[in-house]
């Protein structure tokens, strides 16, 4: 039981180029979402999702795509790094009874050059 | 306003004392409420879920209070390997989105 699987784990993009941030999960978790964390602001939310084919944008969706074709996987897609988009960008997962918090996934520090 | 709102220290604590952070949100219909910690440059991981009767995991105790809309964490006998950044997380009323204090870090020291 891995839980939540995140990759890479650092990226460099250059401005203008286009990327796949990986999260995948094992525990048939209907919930994922996806969060930045930038130094002063907190965790904030960028897209989520309720089940497959099902999902919906955050506080701060702009300039990133996500699908969910599978319960197991929720890829966020950079469209044309920015470097606004400088952060460290965390996957979640829950189940859906509301006791149960988000289990993370370690991370992926993406700096835009 | 920011939804969930924390002091966010930092705290300098010595090894064996009790420390308490408290946080606030805002949204009255909120349904679901807990504390993370999380370690540098490390993922938040769940320390504990937040009931309204209060509830304790050994040296840690939990309390939330709907009707001044806060949540509170009490740290009994720190160690140092307790210093880390504690955030507060509520669950809204939709069921699916957390929103993040912006967390309290704690330092203890020797």
């Amino acid at each position: 039981n891995a839980g939540v699987t995140q990759t890479p784990k650092f990226q460099v993009l250059k401005t203008g180029q286009s990327m796949t941030l990986q999260c995948a999960q094992d525990m048939n978790h209907e919930y994922m979402s996806w969060y930045r964390q930038d130094p002063g602001m907190g965790l904030r939310l960028i897209h989520y999702s309720v089940g497959a084919g099902i999902t919906d944008q955050g506080e701060v969706p702009n300039g990133y795509n996500v699908s969910r074709s599978t319960t197991e996987d929720f890829p966020l897609r950079l469209l044309s790094a920015a470097p606004s988009q400088t952060s460290v960008y965390f996957c979640a997962s829950r189940d859906t009874g509301m006791a149960y918090g988000y289990t993370f996934g370690s991370g992926t520090r993406l700096t835009v050059v | 306003r920011k939804e969930v709102e924390q002091d966010p220290g930092p705290f300098n604590v010595p090894e064996g004392a009790t420390v308490a952070f408290n946080c606030t949100y805002s949204n009255s219909a909120s349904q679901s409420f807990f504390w993370y910690r999380q370690d540098c440059r490390k993922e938040p991981k769940l320390l504990m879920s937040v009931y309204s009767s209060g509830n304790e995991d050994g040296r840690f105790t939990a309390q939330l209070n709907r009707a001044s809309q806060y949540i509170s964490l009490l740290i009994r006998d720190s160690k140092l390997s307790d210093s880390a950044t504690y955030l507060c997380v509520v669950i809204s009323n939709s069921g699916y989105a957390l929103n993040f204090g912006k967390g309290t870090s704690l330092l203890v020291t020797p």
